[in-house]
């Protein structure tokens, strides 16, 4: 059963600091990764994809890295905002099986 | 990307009734839709998977005559929370997809408050 763990779960930067989110997963054999946004209250909104092929994915400020191997991956946030305050989510899609597997989320905050 | 509404996005009801959430996909059409649910500070949770013109997949644990869920169109899904009771407060998020193996992307959300 594929387990996904989220280190920090919370973390407070100032603002301009680049930072990194971690995401951790058991069963490397993965179909995609995937990192969602949520704000409170809200539902998810999708940041990066990646597939089991791919090593990274950039938009913007953000850069998703996978290393299938270590099973980890890591979510790169470039000179931070006050808006990018929210809990990142990281969600893993294994090999044959159509339902991801999300981890608890890290909660952001950046401060003016 | 792809859009999907959920309704109501907030709804407080008494203990005993019950609450329908409606999932839409606006712009494409839906084969398969999930319905998940998420406490606080905890991860989504999926609760089961319905595609188009069939009966949903349940996961261990979720109780489908509480839950009934209803895919009857390509862009259409509800569930029904059945004689709702404080312990069925969450956070209900639904997400649609043009199959299974498919993305999903995912709705608002809906937050239920059974008093």
């Amino acid at each position: 059963k594929q387990e996904v763990t989220q280190i920090p779960a919370a973390l407070s930067v100032p603002e301009g600091e680049n930072l990194v989110l971690n995401c951790s997963f058991t069963d490397s054999a993965i179909y995609n990764l995937q990192w969602f946004r949520q704000d409170p209250g809200k539902g998810l909104t999708s940041l990066l994809l990646i597939q089991s092929s791919q090593r990274e994915q950039t938009s913007g400020r953000l850069n998703a890295s996978l290393d299938k191997s270590s099973g980890r991956s890591t979510l790169y946030i470039a000179a931070s905002q006050p808006g990018d305050s929210a809990t990142y989510l990281c969600a893993v899609r294994s090999g044959g099986s159509y339902i991801p597997t999300f981890g608890r989320g890290t909660s952001l905050i950046v401060h003016p | 990307g792809a859009v999907v509404s959920q309704h109501p996005s907030r709804v407080i009801c008494k203990s005993g009734t019950s609450v329908k959430i409606e999932c839409r996909s606006l712009d494409f059409q839906a084969t398969t839709m999930f319905w998940y649910r998420q406490f606080p500070k905890q991860s989504l949770m999926l609760m089961a998977t319905s595609n188009e013109g069939s009966k949903a997949t349940y996961e261990q644990g979720v109780e489908k005559d509480k839950f009934l869920i209803n895919h009857a169109s390509l862009t259409l899904s509800t569930l029904t929370v059945t004689s709702a009771h404080p312990e069925d407060s969450s956070f209900y998020i639904c997400s649609a997809s043009q199959g299974t193996y498919n993305e999903q992307f995912f709705g608002p959300g809906t937050r239920l408050t059974v008093l």
